[in-house]
């Protein structure tokens, strides 16, 4: 069964740097999304992508953040300077538009 | 707030009890989908109910659907271990052509052997 992958699972990073995470879609799926989850909260949107460009994004998804989607598969998202509430779990997720979104395993970032 | 809200936020039963999870939500809602994560891991999608059906089945999992008193209820019955995990409820409402799905807090549950 096609599932969304992430990478990397973890990343230790020191404030200020900058960090690309990874995702794989599912190949036939058409919109793509990235949400975070702070240890012990709800999972939080951060931004919706379809057609190559930003359909919706939340006010998490400052000009810290950024998405991209280099080829025909990968999907990133790009925090470029990062800071301590940085720290969270980020899930991506794909899925075909009102229907069910599949989320891939998540990378655990962590901002020192 | 568009989220929904899952009630109770804890619960705690024995093996093969079954276990039942409420969602509330504020707005219209074009479906609403039912998740479960392991404790550090991924979000597994369980349910998804349109606005229009009342009632879906999987397996052990039964979703209910009131659009009316717009809440959800997520039943497991003969539960197991296996099942200890978070639930949440995510609502889905088409937000410029993006469908959005806006997760609660979670109800944390735990099946002891």
């Amino acid at each position: 069964e096609p599932e969304v992958t992430q990478t990397p699972s973890h990343q230790v990073t020191q404030m200020g740097q900058e960090v690309i995470l990874r995702c794989v879609p599912i190949s036939n799926h058409l919109y793509f999304y990235w949400y975070r989850q702070i240890l012990g909260q709800k999972v939080e949107f951060l931004v919706s992508f379809y057609n190559n460009e930003i359909s919706e994004k939340s006010e998490i998804f400052d000009d810290q953040f950024s998405v991209e989607r280099p080829d025909g598969s990968n999907f990133t998202l790009k925090i470029r300077s990062t800071k301590l509430e940085d720290s969270a779990m980020y899930f991506c997720a794909s899925g075909q538009g009102s229907g069910t979104q599949y989320f891939g395993p998540g990378t655990r970032l962590l901002v020192l | 707030s568009q989220q929904g809200e899952e009630d109770p936020q804890a619960l705690s039963i024995q093996e093969g009890e079954n276990a039942t999870m409420n969602c509330s939500y504020k707005t219209s809602i074009n479906n609403l989908q039912w998740y479960r994560q392991n404790s550090g891991r991924g979000l597994v999608h369980l349910i998804l109910i349109r606005s229009n059906e009342r009632e879906k089945h999987s397996g052990r999992l039964r979703v209910t659907l009131d659009t009316s008193k717009k809440s959800s209820s997520l039943l497991i019955t003969a539960s197991r271990a296996a099942d200890t995990a978070s639930y949440f409820c995510a609502t889905v409402y088409p937000s410029g052509g993006s469908y959005i799905p806006t997760f609660g807090r979670g109800t944390s549950l735990i099946v002891h052997p």
